[in-house]
Formats: structure tokens, C-alpha cells, sequence
């Protein structure tokens, strides 16, 4: 069974600092893909950045940067420059296996103060 | 990017009438989309996974018979909340997932349902 660790409820940073948004997981699957999913009041989910479980190379998608640590089974994100409008539950979310299933995090809440 | 539309956005209905959400894939073919339900402040819990053609696959606890979930073409997936009650009561959101990509999915931007 796969499952998907997000280990704070709640973050808050102050806008134009960075902060650090912590994702462990376990899988049995030798092949496999992470992902940060974005979730605005709107509630539309926002693909934020996808990691293949193959390429050693940390994503980067513009202030969007992850620290994928295979052996340890972690995947954070850091988003730096903080925005106003990054303020949203951020969901971290892992796919393997044959049925292309996607399995989610509890979410973290994040707070962005002027 | 892909884009998935859901259609209503929101809808109110009487206890025991029955409701259907859509799901369109509007630029890409679909091979499976999936349905999830989400409660205030949760994450989203996988109710089904449909491919076109064929059957959905219900996840454990998730009553058939009440959310029917029809995948007639590669654009479309219908989910039906038949017998409503106010429990039912919840967002509801599909995703979609087409061949270009691997496990990633393009998600609705959702329906609130309310049972009165």
C-alpha cells in the first residue's frame, strides 16, 4: 500500500521569504512519480510541480523547487520569493502501479502575512 | 495545459432525487478519469476510477449502487448521486488523465452539492 506523510497541518511565512512545505511517503513500486498539488480558496487544484521517482535531478518550476531524497522516501517543497497568492493547502500526492491511481497527502495550510 | 471542466459547479437538491455531475476533458482524450470527494478541510478521498469503455472500479466502502459513474467517451464521465440525502452533501471533484502523461491528473474545479 502506498501512503503519503504531510507532517504540518499549518505553515505560515511572511510574504518574500521562503519556506519549506515537508512530504515523506512509502511505495513498494520501484517506478513512480511525486507531485505538489495547489489548493486556492477557489478549491481548483493546481498542479505546482511533478518529480519522476527516476531522475536523481531535483524539479524546479520557477520559485517552486523540490528536495526529492529517494532513500529517505521524503519529497519537500520550497517555495521561495513567497507570494500572497501562494497562500493555499498545499497537497503533496504520489502515483505508481498499473491503475495510475494518485494517493494524497493530508494537506498543509499555508499561510502567506504581508 | 490540459483542461477538465465539471459542470454544475454547484446544485441544490431535494432528499431522494437523484443528480448528475459531468466531467470533460476539453482538450485531450481521457483514458481514465477518476471521481473524488473531498470534506471541508480534508483531502480528497477517492470514490471510483473509470476508463472509457468499461466499468468504473469502486474504491472499498464507496456504495455502487448510489454513485453510478459512466465513462461513455474519451471526453466525458458522468458520476450520478442517485437517492440523495443529506449526507451526501460534500465537493465533489474529477480528474482526468490522458496518454501523453504518466500518473499526472488535470483536475474539475469541482461541484458542491447540497442536499436539502
Amino acid at each position: 500500500a502506498q501512503t503519503v506523510t504531510q507532517s504540518q497541518p499549518e505553515m505560515s511565512v511572511q510574504e518574500a521569504e521562503t519556506v519549506t512545505l515537508s512530504c515523506t511517503y512509502d511505495t513498494s513500486e520501484s517506478d513512480y512519480y511525486l507531485f505538489w498539488y495547489k489548493q486556492p480558496p477557489s478549491r481548483q487544484m493546481i498542479l505546482v510541480i511533478r518529480q519522476e521517482a527516476y531522475k536523481q535531478q531535483n524539479a524546479t518550476e520557477n520559485r517552486f523547487s523540490v528536495n526529492f531524497q529517494k532513500a529517505a522516501k521524503s519529497f519537500s517543497l520550497k517555495i521561495s520569493d513567497s507570494q500572497l497568492g501562494d497562500a493555499a493547502m498545499y497537497f503533496c500526492a504520489q502515483g505508481g502501479g498499473s491503475n495510475y491511481k494518485l494517493t494524497f497527502g493530508k494537506g498543509t495550510l499555508l499561510t502567506v502575512n504581508p | 495545459g490540459a483542461v477538465v471542466s465539471q459542470h454544475p459547479s454547484w446544485v441544490i437538491c431535494k432528499s431522494g432525487t437523484s443528480v448528475k455531475i459531468e466531467c470533460r476533458s476539453l482538450d485531450f482524450q481521457a483514458t481514465t478519469m477518476f471521481w473524488y470527494r473531498q470534506f471541508p478541510k480534508q483531502s480528497l478521498m477517492l470514490m471510483a476510477t473509470s476508463n472509457e469503455g468499461s466499468k468504473a472500479t469502486y474504491e472499498q466502502g464507496v456504495e455502487k449502487d448510489k454513485f453510478l459513474i459512466n465513462h461513455a467517451s474519451l471526453t466525458l464521465s458522468t458520476l450520478t448521486v442517485t437517492s440523495a440525502h443529506p449526507e451526501d452533501s460534500s465537493f465533489y471533484i474529477c480528474s482526468a488523465r490522458g496518454t501523453r502523461w504518466d500518473y499526472e491528473q488535470f483536475f474539475g474545479p469541482g461541484t458542491r452539492l447540497t442536499v436539502l
